[in-house]
């Protein structure tokens, strides 16, 4: 355990469904991300919280939507995805101002059907 | 943007040997991180070198950057059948505002035969 911890571990969700992944950090950090991992890619960032507010937005789908109630939670909300959007959803957390060491979930492995 | 590239893709080497990974970079960076990562499971932090340091040690682990030919290397010694895995370099830019992003190159497939 990392101390970031991600749930469901695993998701299967038709192109119409609504679902959402859910990230906790009980770290103490005051930065939160969500990256996406395909097959033969690169690690993605998607999305980057400073102190619960948004920074980062790169170039996402409007179906990917974040959300970060306070700086130990962050969701990310899916609808109408689509079967390239499988992929493993990685949340990780860190100290801001340090450029230090990021800790990451354990992922979400989604498959959109 | 900017991204690290680990050569090799894939390395496969027997128990006991010595496992050294590269990575280039484009652009300056703040720092160099590695990270490791078992089959379909998260990234784990292993070693983060700053853009002044030349050599970083931990453990089995020992880092090397240099920032004029922009690029690293990850040297495990001794390897184990448990160090199996797939290896990332990233490199940390600073992106304003005290923000830092992180940007991930593909790896490399480290495979230890037993």
């Amino acid at each position: 355990e990392t101390g970031v911890t991600q749930t469901p571990r695993h998701l299967v969700m038709g192109m119409t469904n609504k679902k959402s992944l859910k990230c906790e950090q009980h770290l103490g950090h005051n930065a939160m991300y969500w990256y996406k991992q395909s097959a033969k890619k690169p690690l993605e960032l998607m999305f980057v919280y400073n102190f619960k507010e948004q920074t980062e937005n790169n170039s996402v789908p409007s179906r990917f939507s974040p959300e970060c109630p306070n700086s130990s939670h962050l969701f990310l909300h899916l609808h109408t995805l689509q079967p390239e959007d499988s992929a493993l959803y990685l949340c990780a957390s860190s100290l801001l101002g340090g450029g230090g060491g990021y800790t990451f979930g354990s992922g979400t492995r989604l498959t959109v059907v | 943007s900017q991204q690290g590239e680990e050569d090799p893709q894939a390395l496969s080497i027997q128990e006991g040997e010595n496992a050294t990974m590269n990575c280039s970079y484009k652009t300056s960076i703040n720092n160099l991180q590695w990270y490791r990562q078992n089959s379909g499971r998260g990234l784990v932090h292993l070693i983060l070198i700053r853009s002044n340091e030349r050599e970083k040690h931990s453990g089995r682990l020992r880092v090397t950057l240099d920032t004029s030919k922009k690029s690293s290397s990850l040297l495990i010694t001794a390897s184990r059948a448990a160090d199996t895995a797939s290896y990332f370099c990233a490199t940390v830019e600073y992106s304003g505002a005290g923000s830092y992003q992180l940007t991930f190159g593909k790896g490399t497939k480290l495979s230890v035969i037993p």
